[in-house]
């Protein structure tokens, strides 16, 4: 079935640490790609996208993503994570009609 | 001021109950969506609208029914509520339905059905 793979449920870092969070699709075609991140109680917030072009996508608070077409990945960096990164963070592609399939979200906790 | 703003935030209503949630959105978009995030997080879309017109129904229960006054509004009202429809639902919009269009989302509105 298509969809939107985020591969790690929880993720428990230290302050300064690198992250990467995994995406992968399985949606054919021309596809549009985001992150977005849902601190706490809170809506979730646009952090980057990628429609076209450079492949290497940088966004807000320092992260960014890099689209490895042949991988049908989308990854999500980070090289010094901080305490208040501590969110839910959701990969997400958008098909026909802007219809927006979201992986199942990777929790962050980053202990200070 | 809020872009994509809903009402109410938080609902609490027992089982049977016919509520509604409105949004609204001050970007000048054409096309607002109703998602649904259950309590494990998962984010599925309901419906989009675009001028108004149903662009997207995915499966959900015919007891909710959105409401698309203007293109600034997409309402969504549920009749007889079950507990299994506790969850956050969020409002968002885009400046066109193509694929591509940065999504905003609201602050999402919290339903807890008793």
């Amino acid at each position: 079935a298509q969809s939107v793979s985020q591969h790690n449920h929880h993720v428990i870092l230290s302050e300064a640490a690198s992250l990467e969070l995994g995406c992968n699709y399985s949606y054919g075609g021309t596809v549009n790609l985001f992150w977005y991140v849902q601190y706490p109680g809170q809506h979730l917030q646009l952090l980057l996208k990628y429609f076209s072009g450079d492949p290497l996508v940088k966004g807000i608070k320092g992260f960014e993503a890099e689209f490895i077409k042949s991988k049908f990945s989308f990854n999500l960096r980070k090289p010094s994570v901080q305490w208040s990164d501590t969110a839910e963070y959701f990969c997400a592609v958008t098909l026909n009609n802007n219809d927006m399939r979201f992986g199942a979200g990777t929790r962050l906790t980053v202990k200070p | 001021d809020t872009a994509v703003s809903q009402t109410p935030k938080y609902l609490v209503t027992q089982m049977g109950n016919d509520k509604s949630i409105k949004c609204e959105q001050n970007l000048g978009h054409d096309t607002m969506y109703w998602y649904k995030q259950d309590s494990k997080k998962f984010l599925k879309i309901m419906f989009s609208y675009n001028n108004k017109e149903l662009i997207i129904n995915e499966t959900v229960p015919n007891r909710f029914s959105p409401k698309s006054p203007d293109k600034a509004h997409l309402n969504l009202h549920i009749n007889s509520l079950e507990l299994g429809d506790s969850a956050v639902y969020f409002c968002a919009s885009s400046r066109g339905e193509a694929s591509g269009n940065t999504i905003y989302f609201g602050e999402g509105s919290w339903l807890t059905v008793v």
